[in-house]
């Protein structure tokens, strides 16, 4: 079966400090790749999405950047952190033969202070 | 007008009742639908995926009204563990998929 796996679970930084989070499946081959924001009492917003290694789509204009240095791994990062980047960030998969539902990570509680 | 729209709620029932969500979106052209269910502090979690004919799963059922662009579901015998967040759920060509901002659902003894 497939799983999904991010970390840091939680994490608090200073404004303006550099920023990685890493998402990783397991279990499938080639999935579409996602990065999501969801802010405190609101939806989700896509950020980023990934059909490929080294293909990358920007949803929304940013300080973010997204990665896929391999096939089922997508890294999420920031040079220089601002406050509104605080929130809750999810990683999720979908493929063809699932009907390209979604499947979400555990999610990444950021706090910037 | 936002692409996906939902009552934010809360809507609080007892335990056993029916509650119903609605869910309208803009995009005509959309083609798929779905409602996640999300606890606090977690990951949103397929509940369902909503068909033209309609569909059911237990004490859920969605429904898809493609003419006025709205879905539905509805959850008979609520349980004290329904309480939760619902996202609606619409993703149109390619990848761009849209989340409703959620109902809230508090089930109570």
């Amino acid at each position: 079966s497939q799983t999904i796996h991010q970390w840091p679970a939680t994490l608090v930084q200073p404004v303006g400090s550099p920023l990685s989070l890493e998402c990783t499946v397991e279990g499938t081959s080639n999935p579409n790749l996602y990065w999501y924001r969801q802010a405190a009492g609101r939806g989700l917003q896509l950020l980023f999405y990934s059909v490929g290694i080294g293909q990358i789509s920007s949803e929304v204009p940013q300080n973010l950047s997204a990665s896929r240095p391999q096939d089922r791994q997508f890294i999420l990062s920031s040079k220089k952190l601002l406050l509104s980047d605080s929130g809750f960030y999810l990683c999720a998969w979908s493929d063809l033969r699932a009907g390209e539902t979604q499947y979400f990570g555990p999610g990444t509680r950021l706090l910037v202070l | 007008r936002k692409e996906v729209e939902q009552d934010p709620g809360p809507f609080n029932v007892p335990e056993g009742a029916t509650v119903a969500f609605n869910c309208t979106y803009s995009n005509s052209a959309s083609q798929s639908f779905f409602w996640y269910r999300q606890d606090c502090r977690k990951e949103p979690k397929l509940l369902m995926s909503v068909y033209s004919s309609g569909n059911e799963d237990g004490r859920f059922t969605a429904q898809l009204n493609r003419a006025s662009q709205y879905i539905s579901l509805l959850i008979r015998d609520s349980k004290l563990s329904d309480s939760a967040t619902y996202l609606c759920v619409v993703r149109g060509g390619g990848f761009k998929t849209i989340f409703g901002a959620g109902t809230r659902l508090f089930v109570k003894a």
